[in-house]
């Protein structure tokens, strides 16, 4: 059953911890994106990689970090630099093979509370 | 920038008319154009895209969208609205390559159908 897994669906922490979401694919894409969700906001880029080991910061990294030591996995921190923390945190891959770039596919999203 | 605008908030309809969901867009070079679905607390469901070729494209679950390139506008059409078509529906622009093909979301339609 291919698809993106995210963990946990819900996550609750104090103010000045940093936590780590996890995003897992098995579609075998090259590209795998982090974006933010707030009501009325649509969604916003955080971070994006397009191959191992590398990662670019998007429209609003501050206060976040992702790793990509592995083609399957691209883990979101959010340390306790992020002003606003609680979101919904949507994690997206896609392959970058000619007339499918851009087309991506979501993850079910991980809450997080932040209080 | 790519960017797109989604000028309608909420959009209602009764079951069985016709939907549309707007949408516009504004790029420098010919535009990747794609609308996503999400149901409440889930990930974003593709839907359909636009690269090139017809004007109109079918996607899934009976949705088509119509690229109007004098209008800049790619909106959602549906025949026969469902209730089960009830959500939030996004239009989104793929960016360039120096934004690893990253996309660019309308702030969200949300559609009530009802019975």
């Amino acid at each position: 059953d291919g698809g993106i897994t995210q963990s946990p669906k819900y996550l609750f922490r104090k103010e000045g911890q940093n936590v780590t979401l996890s995003c897992e694919q098995n579609l075998n894409h090259d590209a795998m994106y982090w974006y933010r969700q707030d009501p009325g906001q649509g969604l916003r880029l955080i971070y994006y990689s397009q191959i191992v080991n590398d990662f670019q910061k998007g429209d609003i990294a501050e206060g976040y970090s992702v790793s990509r030591e592995k083609k399957e996995s691209f883990p979101l921190t959010v340390t306790s630099a992020q002003k606003n923390p609680t979101a919904f945190y949507l994690c997206a891959s896609s392959t970058l093979r000619q007339g499918r770039k851009g087309e991506q596919y979501f993850g079910p999203g991980t809450r997080l509370t932040v209080t | 920038a790519q960017s797109v605008a989604q000028p309608e908030d909420q959009v209602n309809v009764a079951e069985g008319n016709p939907l549309t969901v707007k949408c516009t867009y504004s790029v420098s070079g010919n535009p990747y154009l794609f609308w996503y679905v999400q149901y409440p607390n889930r990930g974003l469901q593709f839907l359909l895209k636009y690269i090139t070729g017809d004007n109109l494209v079918k996607g899934s679950y009976g949705f088509e969208a119509e690229f109007n390139k004098s209008q800049t506008s790619f909106h959602l059409k549906k025949p026969s609205a469902l209730v089960s078509d009830s959500a939030l529906y996004f239009c989104a622009v793929r960016g360039p390559s120096n934004s690893g093909y990253a996309l660019n979301f309308g702030k969200g339609t949300s559609l009530l159908v009802t019975p």
